[in-house]
Order: structure tokens, then sequence, then C-alpha cells
């Protein structure tokens, strides 16, 4: 079973900042917390990802509260290309654990 | 600098034949990690290699096999295909081992049908 819990869906207006949440209730302190994206069926795309501290890159914020149970990654501005299913997953630093996907949250932007 | 490369991107097998995937990673990455995509069971986790060695396996049967070769680039091979391995495989590397301190890079996947 996947370790986190996203929303299935969410819609966004074209401009606006998307906020998608991510549960994970049962992290680790070792354990990163990852986001990636997968437009079309191409390959999952890295976006960014965290242990303890927000973190901010080209493409998004994340944000993780400060128990760890949660995050959000923020997009400041979408965009259509934006469009896609957004993956939250949580691996742990020195392990050769599974990679356990979830379902992802299906973000649509609209014009 | 060249992403992670899948080869083929697409092909038709039927029933009861073998496939052989390749996956060239990014230069002087050493971990190569496979999964199996479908509508259904959602992106799940085949098998990972580093240094040639397999350190992790999922849950599926052992018709689906792997190896990694002394230059990083990795093949996987399903034998007896069934029509429910239809699927998208994508194949993903990483610059060190295979843990959450190293970012997985995925390939663009091969698309399997299998008629």
């Amino acid at each position: 079973d996947a370790k986190t819990t996203q929303p299935t869906s969410m819609d966004c207006a074209e401009g606006r900042a998307a906020n998608l949440p991510c549960n994970h209730s049962t992290i680790s302190g070792n354990e990163y917390v990852y986001w990636y994206r997968q437009i079309h069926s191409q390959g999952p795309q890295y976006i960014i990802h965290g242990l303890k501290n927000n973190e901010t890159n080209e493409m998004a914020s994340l944000i993780i509260t400060e128990d760890r149970k949660s995050s959000t990654l923020i997009l400041p501005h979408a965009t259509l290309r934006d469009t896609a299913v957004y993956y939250c997953i949580v691996r742990r630093e020195t392990s050769y654990d599974k990679v356990i996907f979830g379902p992802g949250t299906s973000l649509s932007v609209i014009p | 600098k060249a992403g992670v490369t899948q080869t083929p991107r697409y092909l038709i097998k039927t029933r009861g034949q073998q496939v052989t995937l390749s996956c060239s990673p990014i230069s002087g990455h050493r971990s190569v990690s496979w999964y199996q995509q479908t509508p259904g069971q959602g992106l799940q986790f085949l098998f990972e290699y580093f240094s040639e060695t397999q350190r992790n396996k999922g849950n599926f049967p052992g018709r689906f096999s792997g190896r990694q070769f002394s230059n990083s680039r990795s093949e996987m091979n399903v034998s007896t295909l069934e029509l429910g391995d239809s699927a998208l495989y994508l194949c993903a590397s990483s610059p060190g081992e295979f843990s959450g301190a190293n970012v997985l890079t995925f390939g663009a996947g091969s698309r399997l049908t299998v008629l």
C-alpha cells in the first residue's frame, strides 16, 4: 500500500497557484517527500523533494508541516502545460525499499 | 546531458512470446530501477539494480526478470507473455545507490501491447 494519500483530482484556473496536498502521516524521520508528475503517459518527471525543510526550485515549492505528516506542492502560476497526474511519494534516506506510487492527483488547469 | 533512454518505444507481441526491453541510464548513474504502469494497477515497482546486482524486487511472477551490465545499462525480460502484461514499462536511473537521497530520473517508457 502507498504510504501517502492524495485527492483524486483537482482543478486550478490558469495563472493561479495550484496547491496540491499530500498526507503522509506515518512518515519516518529519515524519509524524504518526493513529488513527480506524469503527462499523457510519458515518463514521470521529477519536480522537487525535501526532508524536513521547505524547498523551492524553478518549478515549484514544497511546504512540509512541522510534524512532517503532510505536505503541499505549490505551482505558483499554473499553465495549461501543468495539467498532469501528480504523485507524492516517500523514500527512506538509506534503504533499498521498493518505491510505492499511489494513484496520484489528476490536476486539470482550466483556461 | 542525455536522459534515460528506453528502447524500443513501442512494440506488439502475441501471447506466449517473450520480450526484452532495454534501458540506458544517464551517464554516470549506477542504479537502474524498472516499473510497470497499467490503468488498473497504476505504477508498480518491478526491480532495482546497482553495480550489476539486483537489490530489491517487487511482487511480480518469475516471468519478469532483469539484469544490469558493467556499463550500467539494463535489460528486462518478460517470458510467456500474457494479455495482462500489456503496459507501459518505465526505467529510472539515479546517481548513487537506490535511496531517498538520490533523485530518480525516468525514461519515456516502452509501451508493450500483447495480443
